[in-house]
């Protein structure tokens, strides 16, 4: 069973505006990667969140972690058609030798 | 450098066909991993290897074999193809972590292989 769960599956937003993705996960993990996906296409890594850390940035990038509350998100700002893609969370394990994706959020940004 | 290549692009098999789908990497990364990735879903971990001689199985290993003889090659063979295998298949390298061959930084992934199986 996948550990990471993502909120939403869709959004849909307008050039410029912000974007927000949420994700879930079960278990005890080492660090929390973003990933992109453009259709028909390999994965892109954009941003690596380790346990001890709560927050980071990257460009127009910020991510968060919770792990208390087993939880991350992931905000793009000032969004641009660009940006439309498939964004998946994985969690790597505290064994370090498992990385487990979420099913993703497709975002869709309008021009 | 290349970084991670994958072949084939596309393949389209009979039950019960078997075949190798190949990973190479020329990124010197110990930790290589197999995902697959069905329509809609995330990626889900086949298998993954620590370093040349060793693998270990991930989430859905069931019908798929590795085998890692070399750093930079890590083929997948499917022993007798069913329908249920139909998906993208993607090839991962990873550094950092326990002794340093885990995939605790980025991860860089292959194009994918998009298998059929009739």
């Amino acid at each position: 069973s996948q550990q990471g769960e993502e909120d939403p599956q869709a959004l849909s937003i307008q050039e410029g505006e912000n974007a927000t993705m949420n994700c879930s996960y079960k278990t005890s993990i080492n660090n929390l990667q973003w990933y992109r996906q453009n259709s028909g296409r390999g994965l892109v890594h954009l941003i690596l969140i380790r346990s001890n850390e709560r927050e980071k940035h990257s460009g127009r990038l910020r991510v968060t972690l919770d792990t208390s509350k087993k939880s991350s998100s992931l905000l793009i700002t000032a969004s641009r058609a660009a940006d439309t893609a498939s964004y998946f969370c994985a969690t790597v394990d505290t064994g370090g030798f498992k990385t487990i994706f979420g099913a993703g959020t497709r975002l869709f940004v309008k021009a | 450098n290349a970084g991670v290549t994958q072949t084939p692009k596309f393949q389209v098999l009979k039950t019960g066909q078997s075949m190798t789908l190949q990973c190479a990497q020329d990124m010197n990364h110990e930790y290589m991993s197999w995902y697959r990735q069905d329509p809609g879903m995330g990626l889900r971990l086949i298998h993954y290897s620590v370093g040349a001689g060793i693998t270990d199985q991930g989430e859905v290993p069931n019908g798929y074999n590795v085998s890692r003889s070399t750093t930079e090659d890590f083929p997948l063979r499917l022993l007798s193809a069913a329908p249920s295998q139909t998906s993208v298949y993607f090839c991962a390298t990873g550094s950092g972590g326990p002794d340093a061959v885990g995939p605790y930084n980025e991860q860089f992934f292959g194009p994918g292989t998009r298998l059929t199986v009739l």
